[in-house]
């Protein structure tokens, strides 16, 4: 078993609607969590970090759920600029900061 | 903004020949990642450096593969002999310490193995 796992997709998700999706790990020990965003032949770029208590930027909200393992990234009101693959990443801080990443979630958002 | 620098963007090889990838990162950035990602699939940890010594290198395949920063700033990343299988995107990251959490990446060099 893959140590953190995501749905692959794609999620073709019509402009304005909202999409979500989640990232498993499994790793109990794991302490911070973070969603990339991945343009086609791009590098990753932080999207935003995930929070015990859930955070919220714009139309993005993050959260995460300890108990079950597993953390979501949910966008509201798509824009076809949303288009891109999502990564959640991992870190355990006493394995020196080593962000594991998931495989990836592809977002289609179309008109 | 600072930003990470990555040289060369693209490498198209020969199998069985030697490649280099060099990394700069973020100023004042002490720790430098080196990462994969094969195509439709995440990033996954090479090697990662504090200042100049290496802190994690388990999934370094070092047969065949090296890395140095041996000034503790930038970095070079060599395969020799690259083989089919090492096609790949290479990444470099940084972050301000071992204990930052954010790490920022660079453009990534792709290479292609023929």
């Amino acid at each position: 078993r893959k140590e953190v796992e995501q749905d692959p997709g794609p999620f073709n998700v019509p402009e304005g609607a909202t999409v979500a999706f989640n990232c498993t790990y499994s790793n109990s020990a794991s302490q911070s969590f973070f969603w990339y965003r991945q343009d086609c032949r791009k590098e990753p770029k932080l999207l935003m970090s995930v929070y015990s208590s859930g955070n919220e930027d714009g139309r993005f909200t993050a959260q995460l759920n300890r108990a079950s393992q597993y953390i979501s990234l949910l966008i509201r009101d798509s824009k076809l600029s949303d288009s891109a693959t999502y990564l959640c990443a991992v870190n355990i801080e006493a394995a020196g900061n080593k962000l594991t990443f998931g495989g990836g979630t592809r977002v289609l958002v179309k008109p | 903004e600072a930003e990470v620098a990555q040289s060369p963007r693209y490498k198209i090889t020969e199998k069985s020949q030697a490649v280099a990838f060099w990394c700069d990162p973020i100023s004042g950035h002490a720790t430098l990642y080196w990462y994969r990602q094969i195509l439709g699939q995440g990033p996954e940890l090479l090697v990662q450096f504090q200042d100049e010594s290496v802190v994690d290198d388990s999934q370094l395949p070092k047969d065949r593969f090296s890395a140095e920063r041996l000034k503790g700033v930038d970095s070079t990343l060599k395969i020799q002999p690259a083989e089919l299988g090492d096609s790949a995107m290479y990444l470099c990251a940084s972050s301000l310490s071992v204990g930052a959490q954010t790490q920022y990446f660079g453009p990534g060099t792709r290479l292609l193995v023929l």
